[in-house]
């Protein structure tokens, strides 16, 4: 089992371009979510997903898409990146919960200049 | 909204002494309460969570407690040894529709050898 995997993990963006974070998982979990992490400030919920076809808004979504096409894979969108939007994210998945006991991936440094 | 505070922000023990980390939250309808540690370049990981109906729970050296009159928790990990040295972070939730989980800043704990 490789757990959740997340690709890339380095990235550095110019202010208005897009990209898309990757996230797959192989535990056959339903809830699956992204989180970004700047310092001082924990963790704060981008958005999530409760099952194949079902995404929701987290704390922070704005400026961020996401979609959930199968079980496995969660990708993150960003629309027109800015340098506010530079951040460690994490994509995580769970069997119990959206917000219980989380596996984490090992997340993707991304800088926006 | 929920609002969790940690603290401290950072905690230098010897190893073979006792740590303890503690965090309050804001609302009383927060019921499910975890504990992640994360490693330099790492995912978080949980390593305990606790629920409202429970006053504390241990699993080998680490122990968490909740007092839910005076809306705080904390996590007491004892015999700390070096490879317990990491940022830790709780979190607060309500179980309902929203998911939403609500990390404290984290703890960046050292274990002197």
């Amino acid at each position: 089992n490789a757990g959740v995997t997340q690709t890339p993990k380095f990235q550095v963006l110019k202010t208005g371009q897009s990209m898309t974070l990757q996230c797959a998982q192989d535990m056959n979990h339903e809830y699956m979510s992204w989180y970004r992490q700047d310092p001082g400030m924990g963790l704060r919920l981008i958005h999530y997903s409760v099952g194949a076809g079902i995404t929701d808004q987290g704390e922070v979504p704005n400026g961020y898409n996401v979609s959930r096409s199968t079980t496995e894979d969660f990708p993150l969108r960003l629309l027109s990146a800015a340098p506010s939007q530079t951040s460690v994210y994490f994509c995580a998945s769970s069997w119990t919960g959206a917000n219980e006991k989380l596996f984490f991936g090992s997340g993707t440094q991304l800088s926006v200049l | 909204g929920e609002n969790v505070e940690q603290h401290p922000s950072t905690l230098s023990v010897q190893e073979g002494d006792s740590a303890v980390i503690k965090c309050t939250y804001s609302d009383s309808a927060s019921n499910y309460f975890p504990w992640y540690k994360q490693e330099l370049g790492k995912g978080p990981q949980l390593i305990i969570d606790i629920r409202s109906n429970v006053g504390e729970k241990k699993d080998q050296r680490i122990a968490v407690t909740l007092n839910k009159t005076a809306k705080h928790f904390s996590l007491h990990i004892t015999e700390t040894q070096p490879e317990d040295s990491a940022v830790y972070f709780c979190a607060a939730s309500i179980e309902d529709s929203s998911y939403k989980l609500i990390f404290g800043s984290g703890t960046r704990l050292l274990v002197r050898p």
